[in-house]
């Protein structure tokens, strides 16, 4: 079973502070890593992608990829209550990477 | 507004009814999918379509019965659900199935399907 595991949270943080989403996923044949931002009522966005081991930033958004370890993460800096979402992380295998397996969400707050 | 339409938006229905939930592409994409989410478990992939031929079928049950006319269209037949198939049910499309770099995944709104 393939299978990919966020701390289902809520991940609670100070506005202006740095928050960290983690994400461990099963299938070594992944290729492709996604984090989606799900507002309550909405349907996911997809915020950040990432294909090679490393960091990738975009803006405030940085995901880290560590396929030897099959970890994946997303550092939100300077964290606005606007943030505060359901983080949804995703892998999509080989060449069908367009199958995402998804984990079931970290919750996350950002007080003012 | 991802491109991806989806309608209706919220649908209550009977045990014994039949509906269908639609869905509409603008990106000029070759897969759809469709996922169900419901209260405190991962997103669930559902069907696939690729190029208009189901690729994909996750042992959904029969009652759920999906169909892909063309490209750009994509439907989710429903008659006899039960309770527990109240779900918030997207579909999504993305260039090809690959997942090559940028084939990017996008969602509809989703529809809210409650079973009464």
């Amino acid at each position: 079973q393939k299978e990919v595991e966020q701390n289902s949270g809520p991940l609670s943080v100070p506005e202006g502070a740095i928050a960290s989403l983690n994400c461990t996923y099963s299938d070594r044949g992944s290729q492709s890593f996604f984090w989606y931002r799900q507002y309550s009522g909405k349907s996911p966005e997809l915020i950040m992608s990432i294909y090679s081991n490393g960091d990738k930033e975009d803006g405030r958004f940085t995901a880290q990829l560590n396929k030897a370890s099959q970890y994946v993460s997303l550092l939100i800096r300077d964290s606005q209550p606007s943030d505060s979402a359901t983080y949804l992380c995703a892998s999509g295998a080989g060449n069908q990477g367009g199958k995402l397996i998804f984990g079931q969400g970290t919750e996350l707050s950002v007080k003012p | 507004e991802t491109g991806v339409t989806q309608t209706p938006r919220h649908l209550v229905m009977g045990m014994t009814n039949k509906k269908s939930l639609k869905c509409e592409q603008h990106l000029g994409h070759n897969a759809m999918y469709w996922y169900k989410q419901s209260a405190k478990k991962p997103l669930e992939l559902m069907f696939v379509y690729s190029l208009e031929e189901r690729v994909e079928n996750n042992s959904v049950p029969s009652r759920f019965s999906p169909e892909c006319p063309n490209s750009s269209h994509l439907f989710l037949h429903l008659h006899t659900l039960q309770p527990e198939d109240s779900a918030l049910y997207l579909c999504a499309s993305s260039q090809d199935m690959t997942g090559s770099y940028g084939n990017t995944i996008y969602f509809g709104e989703g529809s809210w399907l409650t079973v009464v």
